[in-house]
């Protein structure tokens, strides 16, 4: 079944506890992103890579990190966390650039406390 | 504000009602597509309408895109309870193939469809 899976699903966690939320892709795709989602505010895109090794940053990238070393992943990574980061995050994959449908992952809900 | 801006935030009709949901945007864009989302979880591409179109269907969706207005409209007909999600529209902003892609959401509209 073509997905994109994260993990965890759920998390809460410490402030500057460093952590990782990972993604994962089975469709081949090449462009991978990250938004989060806040009430008020919609989606917001954090970064996104359209490629392997080919990485930018969206509207909201401080305190994030990511890298695309294969295809198929793209982990989000916060080295230390604030309770500004609390929010749902969604990881999504499309076959090329942004112009095409993207598919999403189920969603984080991160707590940062 | 965003380039993506949802009208009206939330909508609240009887099933078999019809419900629409407007768009506006700043840019010149690609394309345009709307999502959907049920509570907390991952959006659900709809449909996706280029910038040289002016209509498209599927199903019981039907969007319009008015660049010249820099808007699009979202109509479900005959809604059903289980069309009861957020909406949102995305636009795929121009700025040519060697630039960075991006979609730009908007803040959703809430449609409650009653049974």
């Amino acid at each position: 079944e073509a997905q994109v899976t994260q993990n965890p699903r759920y998390l809460i966690t410490v402030t500057g506890k460093k952590l990782t939320v990972t993604c994962s892709q089975n469709m081949n795709h090449e462009y991978m992103s990250w938004y989060r989602q806040d009430p008020g505010l919609g989606l917001r895109q954090i970064y996104y890579s359209m490629n392997v090794e080919v990485t930018d940053k969206g509207d909201v990238p401080e305190g994030y990190k990511v890298s695309r070393k294969e295809k198929r992943n793209f982990p989000l990574i916060l080295e230390s966390p604030s309770p500004n980061q609390t929010s749902l995050y969604f990881c999504a994959s499309s076959f090329s650039r942004s112009s095409y449908e993207q598919y999403f992952g189920p969603g984080t809900r991160l707590t940062v406390t | 504000s965003q380039q993506g801006e949802e009208d009206p935030q939330a909508l609240s009709i009887q099933e078999g009602e019809n419900a629409t949901m407007n768009c506006s945007y700043k840019t010149s864009i690609n394309n345009l597509q709307w999502y959907r989302q049920n509570s907390g979880r991952g959006l659900v591409h709809l449909i996706l309408i280029r910038s040289n179109e002016r209509e498209k269907h599927s199903g019981r969706l039907r969007v319009t895109l008015d660049t010249s207005k820099k808007s699009s409209s979202l109509l479900i007909t005959a809604s059903r309870a289980a069309d009861t999600a957020s909406y949102f529209c995305a636009t795929d902003e121009a700025r040519g193939e060697t630039s960075g892609s991006r979609l730009t959401f908007g803040e959703g509209t809430q449609l409650t469809v009653n049974p």
